[in-house]
């Protein structure tokens, strides 16, 4: 069965307004998640690590103050695309190493397909 | 910066084939290369893992090799059917659980009936 999930798995939204989605580590404790965004036939980018009770460390190009990431407990990461615009839309999609196992393998959530009206 | 690609960027096979896929990166200095494959809309599913002291894994149908000194992978299908075409992704980690994975922009693989 899934070890990461996501929600939702789909949303379309207004230009403008800020949509959450939510990484869940199911069976396991992360204190890393990452977040990595694709566009239509384009591969998985990195954009961001997740830092359970820390600050998020961006990758180069992306914006903090527009994708803010929340890792409050430790089976729970959140990103939020502020003011959302139609070049968000994208698949987002979290993972997570599964702690007190090898750390090699990360385990991926399903995705979330984000649409910007 | 490590730079992952991956050749080619389609496939279109009869089913029954036996097929390579082509991964190289240009960093060597890599923790594992994970291969995944993805359906259209849909999240990852992992196939193989090599750490960077294998040179291969096997899984089924499936065979992936790895020449870290070269910066090269290659993931063999045997017998390929209808139910493996997919997009498969190549990505190579540089610090274990620690950091996000790299990704290939993917190899799109059509089997025909």
């Amino acid at each position: 069965g899934a070890v990461v999930s996501q929600h939702p798995s789909w949303v379309i939204c207004k230009s403008g307004t800020s949509v959450k989605i939510e990484c869940r580590s199911l069976d396991f404790q992360a204190t890393t998640m990452f977040w990595y965004r694709q566009f239509p036939k384009q591969s998985l980018m990195l954009m961001a690590t997740s830092n359970e009770g820390s600050k998020a460390t961006y990758e180069q190009g992306v914006e903090k103050d527009k994708f803010l990431i929340n890792h409050a407990s430790l089976t729970l990461s959140t990103l939020t695309v502020t003011s959302a615009h139609p070049e968000d839309s994208s698949f987002y999609i979290c993972s997570a190493p599964r702690v007190g196992k090898s750390t090699d393998t990360q385990y991926f959530g399903p995705g979330t397909r984000l649409t910007v009206l | 910066k490590q730079e992952v690609t991956q050749i080619p960027a389609a496939l279109s096979v009869p089913e029954g084939e036996n097929l390579v896929l082509n991964c190289s990166f240009t960093d060597s200095a890599i923790y594992n290369l994970q291969w995944f494959r993805q359906d259209p809309g849909k999240g990852l599913t992992s196939l193989l893992l090599i750490q960077s002291s294998q040179r291969e894994q096997t899984s089924g149908r499936l065979n992936a090799s790895l020449d870290k000194s070269s910066g090269r992978s290659t993931l063999y299908i045997a017998a390929s059917q209808p139910g493996d075409s997919a997009t498969y992704l190549c990505a190579v980690s540089s610090g274990g659980g620690a950091d996000g994975l790299t990704f290939g922009k993917g190899t799109h693989l059509i089997i025909q009936p």
